[in-house]
């Protein structure tokens, strides 16, 4: 089954300290990408991957890191998370990019809640 | 830079009514206009989508409509059932050959029974 699989689901941190929101896909997908969803302001893209130890800024990028070491991985990293990171990510991923056709698969989310 | 504004943001329709919500866009080097549903707890899933060179498409109590000229695509839900409150989105590059995606804000449909 295709899946884009994200943990933690859940999770509620306190200010300053490192996390790591793992994110894997099974399609071998070119293309992976982090969104934040926030009320009212839709799904944000905050990185986005077109291939291994490729990546660029979204439009949100601040206090974010990514990776790519790995096609099935794309790791997002809070190196010193504040309460304004509170959200609701979702790891998304598609054959290549923003071509056309190209179906995105999206993953069930993380809460994140940072106190 | 692509923006995309997506209307009304919320919308209560009467079950077996008829749903229309709305995507502007401001760049049109544009092959592919796609709507994504999104259920509470849940990831966004892509529902249809349709290319400029068919005004319409269907696919069971869906469609989607383009209207190059306005520089809008429509997503009506004929007979709109309970199941179908979520919300949807409509997401574009920001520009032809750029692999940043920009989302609408979300149309949030509610059908009541």
């Amino acid at each position: 089954e295709a899946q884009v699989t994200q943990n933690p689901r859940y999770l509620i941190t306190v200010t300053g300290k490192k996390l790591t929101v793992t994110c894997s896909q099974n399609m071998n997908h070119e293309y992976m990408s982090w969104y934040r969803q926030d009320p009212g302001l839709g799904l944000r893209q905050i990185y986005y991957s077109m291939n291994v130890e490729v990546t660029d800024k979204g439009d949100v990028p601040e206090g974010y890191k990514v990776s790519r070491k790995e096609k099935r991985n794309f790791p997002l990293i809070l190196e010193s998370p504040s309460p304004n990171q509170t959200s609701l990510y979702f790891c998304a991923s598609s054959f290549s990019g923003t071509a056309t056709g190209n179906t995105i698969y999206f993953g069930e989310g993380s809460w994140l809640t940072v106190v | 830079q692509q923006q995309v504004k997506q209307s009304p943001q919320s919308l209560i329709v009467q079950k077996g009514g008829i749903s229309i919500i709305n995507c502007a866009y401001e760049n049109t080097a544009f092959d592919y206009f796609p709507w994504y549903q999104q259920f509470p707890g849940k990831g966004p899933a892509l529902l249809i989508a349709i290319r400029p060179d068919v005004s319409e498409k269907k696919e069971g109590r869906f469609t989607i409509s383009f209207n190059k000229s306005a520089k809008q695509f429509s997503l009506h839900i004929m007979d709109s059932q309970p199941g179908d409150s979520a919300t949807y989105f409509c997401a574009l590059p920001v520009k032809r050959g750029n692999n940043r995606l920009a989302f609408g804000k979300g149309n949030q449909v509610v059908v009541i029974p």
